[in-house]
């Protein structure tokens, strides 16, 4: 496997139900992200991991809750979402830039098409 | 609040004509990416541009950076079917810190046969 790779591709789930969302990056970086892609709306950024630690989290309700055991690999759990959180879910990560500059270019999974029912 | 405009939202034309997307913002970014991004899969990174002023080109795609590092434009020359997608701008905050990017929502582009 090479890049960034997530799974499953596609999940459908009641509002009553707990499922998780991996992701697991091959580039060797040391931050990763769960982003929201939700229409007629920018891309939203969630939560992001640096070095395994939880260095943002913008304002996102406590039914998503993310895990990074590792730099490699990222988890989405999800507890009774609403309907209004059916969207595509992208994990992306990259390498962080030296302290006092550089460019964060993220590499994005093909993310979780979620449908909240 | 920092927000990226992207016009057109949605643009349809016929292959081998030339088109050109735009991204402004009334803030200042250190650098600007963009990306394409195809149905069913996450985007992909095309370039980053860093100084204002700069040009930079991947093959029929041609990037430039405003001067006041404020906006920035994609011309596609002789677009082909295969440059059907969504293009979406993210321009970097600077700070330092992680997860500094703001993205734009995007041009929808298809390019009909």
């Amino acid at each position: 496997e090479t890049g960034v790779t997530q799974t499953p591709r596609h999940l459908v789930m009641g509002m009553t139900n707990k499922k998780s969302l991996k992701c697991e990056q091959h580039l060797g970086h040391n931050a990763m992200y769960w982003y929201k892609q939700s229409a007629k709306k920018p891309l939203e950024l969630m939560f992001v991991y640096s070095l395994e630690e939880r260095v943002e989290n913008n304002s996102v309700p406590s039914r998503f809750s993310p895990e990074c055991p590792n730099s490699s690999h990222l988890f989405l759990h999800l507890h009774t979402l609403q309907p209004e959180d059916s969207a595509l879910y992208l994990c992306a990560s990259s390498q962080e830039a030296p302290a006092g500059g550089g460019t964060y270019e993220q590499y994005f999974g093909p993310g979780t098409r979620l449908t909240v029912t | 609040t920092q927000l990226l405009e992207q016009s057109p939202q949605f643009l349809s034309i016929q292959e081998g004509e030339n088109l050109t997307v735009y991204c402004n913002s009334s803030s200042v970014f250190s650098s600007l990416q963009w990306y394409r991004q195809e149905p069913g899969e996450g985007p992909v990174l095309l370039v980053t541009v860093v100084t204002g002023g700069e040009v930079k080109k991947l093959k029929r795609l041609t990037f430039q950076f405003g001067d006041a590092r404020k906006d920035s434009s994609l011309h596609i020359t002789a677009a082909q079917t295969g440059d059907t997608g969504l293009y979406l701008c993210a321009g970097e905050r600077g700070g330092g810190s992680q997860g500094n990017l703001i993205f734009g929502k995007g041009t929808k582009l298809s390019v009909k046969p």
